[in-house]
Parts: C-alpha cells; structure tokens; sequence
C-alpha cells in the first residue's frame, strides 16, 4: 500500500496569511493526488484534483503542485472560512490511502 | 444538483450485520465509479470499497475484504455497503462517494452527508 504523510499535523495562522501544506507519498503517484477540506461534522470537499487542477467553484486563493512522491498544497491569503482540516489523498492505485490530516487553526 | 444520501446506519453488536444505502441524483449514475470512504471517530479518513459503473469491477480494502460486499442497482440509482461480522473497529461515519466516469478519474466529489455505524455489545 503507499502510504501518505503530511506536514505539519497542524499550523496555526493569521486571516491573511500564506500557508502552505505538504504531501508525499511513500512511492510515484505521478499526478493522481487530490486535495479535500473537512469542516467538523461534515463532509470532505474536494479542493483539488489531479495535482494542481483547482475543482470549480473552489476560491482561487488555493493552489497546489507536485508530482511523484512531493505534493504541496497552498492557501494563498487565509480567510475566516478556512481554518479547517486538510487532507490529501493519492488516487493511483487501491487502496486509494489518505494523508492523517493537518489542522488549521486561528493564531 | 448531484446528491448522495447515505442510509441504514445504526447501531449493532459485535459479529452483527448491517446494509447500508445510497441514493444518487443528479447525475448518469451508471457511469461512475462508487467508492465507500470512513472515518472512525476523530480520526482520518479510509477507503473502504469501489464499484465501477456496469458492477463488473470492485475493490476492497484489506481490512474488511471478506466482510463486506459493495454494489449496485442502477435502474435505482443506488449504492449498497453490505457489512457482515462487524468488529468494533469498523464503528465509524461511512461516505458514499462518487468517483470519476473515466480511468484516472479517481478523485472524491461529491461526497454524502456521511452515516454512523457504531458496532458495540
């Protein structure tokens, strides 16, 4: 199974700051890595797909980048909305594995 | 609007069984992939089981291969999670997810409201 890692677990930050979360996969993904956000109680949303493709409707605050093994995912001025649960998660082959998660949190 | 609405959660002992349900709206049904996802109290999340569209191809992971039976009925558009000697390690929220329409589509979107199996004597 690949196994993926995050960094940091968590991070507390300032509205208006630049954050930036990372991901790496155990192995080559190539490009099949997706990002989701979780609010408490709700469901995961996708944020991003296929590495650095921005899902609609998602602010364009978020980006991301990567291939292979190194995946970062960036928020690029933090607002109110944001301080949330983060999670990537590699869709190469099955069992398609999850990041444990980082928290955002209000410095 | 794309929809999914799990059902058939609750609360059952040890060795227990339990089906659960979709139901999708919004979209072909019959031409995406379906993949289960849970998440055990406070903690991450994990794949559970995938079905592509025709029923031809599912996927387990190892922890319940064996135990639990995705599929589907299209004509209903409906998803199905079949659980069988359920552990107390299973009690979690269990997502119905839609999956892509294509080969590499893999990513999760949307995602149902989630509902809880709690496995406990």
């Amino acid at each position: 199974d690949i196994q993926m890692t995050q960094s940091p677990s968590s991070l507390s930050a300032s509205v208006g700051d630049r954050v930036t979360i990372t991901c790496r996969a155990s192995q080559s993904v190539s490009t099949y890595l997706n990002w989701y956000q979780q609010k408490p109680g709700k469901a995961p949303q996708l944020l991003i797909y296929a590495a650095s493709s921005l899902r609609s409707g998602v602010p364009s605050r978020f980006s991301a980048s990567g291939s292979g093994t190194h995946f970062t995912l960036t928020i690029s001025s933090l607002q109110p909305e944001d301080f949330e649960t983060y999670y990537c998660q590699q869709s190469y082959s099955t069992p398609f594995t999850f990041g444990p998660g980082t928290k955002v949190d209000i410095k | 609007e794309v929809q999914l609405v799990e059902s058939g959660g609750g609360l059952v002992q040890p060795g227990g069984s339990l089906r659960l349900s979709c139901a999708a709206s919004g979209f072909s049904f019959s031409s995406y992939w379906m993949h289960w996802v849970r998440q055990a109290p406070g903690k991450g999340l994990v794949w559970v089981s995938r079905i592509i569209g025709d029923e031809s191809v599912t996927s387990y992971a190892d922890s319940v291969k064996g135990r639990f039976t995705i599929s589907r009925d299209n004509a209903k558009n409906t998803l199905y999670l079949q659980m069988k000697s359920l552990r107390p390690e299973d009690t979690a929220v269990y997502y119905c997810v839609r999956g892509g329409s294509s080969l590499g589509e893999n990513w999760f979107d949307p995602w149902g409201q989630g509902t809880l199996v709690s496995v406990s004597s």
